[in-house]
């Protein structure tokens, strides 16, 4: 399978706790992005990469959210001291460089915060 | 910032039946419009795009419309199959940021 592939798939933590999801892209794309996505609602950008240069970041990206991509190929998305507001599914996409090229999500992170 | 609206937010049609959705945006500088199906668990799959230099583009039994002037582009749907029975997405992008509408639950009925 070569698309674009998400672990874990689904992950259940206490409040306060840290989480990290990972984000495995389709190998060729260099632009790698990630969305939340809450129940009822279409995605929500948080932030995109271009190879390893985080390019721009959400208002919705609070300083308890960091996301890297260090060597311009899988990224992470570390949110710490969970709340439950930050109950949802987290996406990753990737594609060509470009602002018209189409992006290729995967089937998500969903986050539950007991 | 970029506002995407999409109607309706639910639509039941019946089985060979035509479906149609639309968006509307709000910045004119938005220049790639996609449409996404996503399926209970799955993340959202891209269906069609179409480019803001392009009015219309269809692939087989979909097809995209834009008008640029009213910032609007619909999604049609034709010779509907209950495997298209899902929640659709419209997306405007200006350089990479993609706003999503809020969706479109379609149900196709047999």
């Amino acid at each position: 399978d070569t698309g674009v592939s998400q672990d874990p798939r689904h992950k259940i933590t206490k409040r306060g706790q840290n989480v990290t999801f990972r984000c495995d892209p389709i190998s060729e794309h260099n632009r790698l992005y990630w969305y939340r996505q809450t129940l009822g609602q279409g995605p929500e950008f948080l932030t995109y990469f271009q190879n390893e240069a985080q390019l721009e970041k959400s208002r919705l990206l609070s300083d308890r959210f960091s996301a890297e991509r260090p060597k311009g190929s899988f990224s992470t998305l570390e949110i710490q001291r969970t709340e439950q507001g930050d109950s949802a599914m987290y996406l990753c996409a990737s594609s060509w460089d470009g602002a018209d090229q189409p992006q290729h999500f995967g089937d998500g992170t969903r986050l539950s915060i007991l | 910032g970029e506002n995407v609206e999409q109607h309706p937010s639910t639509l039941s049609v019946q089985e060979g039946d035509s479906a149609v959705i639309k968006c509307t945006y709000s910045d004119s500088a938005s220049n790639y419009f996609p449409w996404y199906k996503q399926e209970l668990g799955k993340g959202p799959q891209l269906i069609i795009d179409i480019r803001s230099n392009v009015g219309e583009k269809k692939d087989q039994r979909i097809a995209v419309t834009l008008n640029k002037t009213a910032k609007h582009f619909s999604l049609h749907i034709t010779e509907t199959q209950p495997e298209d029975s899902a929640v659709y997405f419209c997306a405007a992008s200006i350089v990479g940021d993609m706003r999503f509408g809020a969706g479109t639950r379609l149900t196709v009925k047999p």
